[in-house]
């Protein structure tokens, strides 16, 4: 059973800094990772796919590498605003087609 | 551009009252999935259907059923409505899925807030 664990649970930084969300699973036999935003009660924006056969995917501020042998992945991101101020979840899809996530990243980024 | 879009958004209801949710996928996906997220959980897959036909099953109560439709829009219906299913429900839908021998980028709705008083 795919169990996905989200590292550390809650950050808080100041304006300005890069920072970088860990998210690991148990087991490496998946298809594809993806990382996701959460506002407070709203819904989920896919902000990053990353497919098993490749090894980073990059959107703007936003770069996510995954390493299927180690079973990580991690979200950097650059420069953050606090716009930028929202739970991150990963979610991985294996064999069958559901996302397993996990409990989220809440991050909170001071001005 | 098109999203998923579900209906209604926000649903009160009573106990053993009976719900139905309704999810119209991104044109030309085939794929539905329905999560649930209960307040501070992550999303729980309940079910999934490609082309009309159940392709996957999760945590998903017996008292709750749902299918897709002719136009791929999907409907879960739950019935005997507990305090426990006050939740987000989230559907999400994809080009294809594995049974297409593809993995896909999963697209999420803005989510259904079902309370149960």
């Amino acid at each position: 059973k795919q169990e996905v664990t989200q590292i550390p649970a809650a950050l808080s930084v100041p304006e300005g800094e890069n920072l970088v969300l860990n998210c690991s699973f148990t087991d490496s036999a998946i298809y594809n990772l993806q990382w996701f935003r959460q506002d407070p009660g709203k819904g989920l924006t896919s902000l990053l796919l990353i497919q098993s056969s490749q090894r980073e995917q990059t959107s703007g501020r936003l770069n996510a590498s995954l390493d299927k042998s180690s079973g990580r992945s991690t979200l950097y991101i650059a420069a953050s605003q606090p716009g930028d101020s929202a739970t991150y979840l990963c979610a991985a899809q294996g064999g069958s087609e559901k996302l397993v996530f996990g409990k989220g990243t809440k991050l909170t980024v001071n001005p | 551009a098109a999203g998923v879009i579900q209906s209604p958004r926000h649903l009160i209801k009573e106990k053993r009252e009976t719900a139905t949710l309704k999810c119209y996928p991104i044109p030309r996906h085939d794929t539905v999935y329905w999560y649930q997220q209960g307040p501070g959980q992550d999303p729980q897959f309940l079910i999934s259907f490609y082309e009309k036909m159940q392709s996957d099953k999760g945590s998903i109560p017996d008292r709750f059923s749902a299918q897709q439709f002719s136009d791929y829009h999907s409907e879960l219906n739950m019935s005997s409505l507990e305090l426990g299913d006050s939740a987000l429900y989230f559907c999400a839908s994809s080009p294809w899925g594995l049974l297409a021998g593809r993995s896909n980028e999963q697209f999420f709705g803005p989510g259904t807030r079902l309370t149960v008083l």
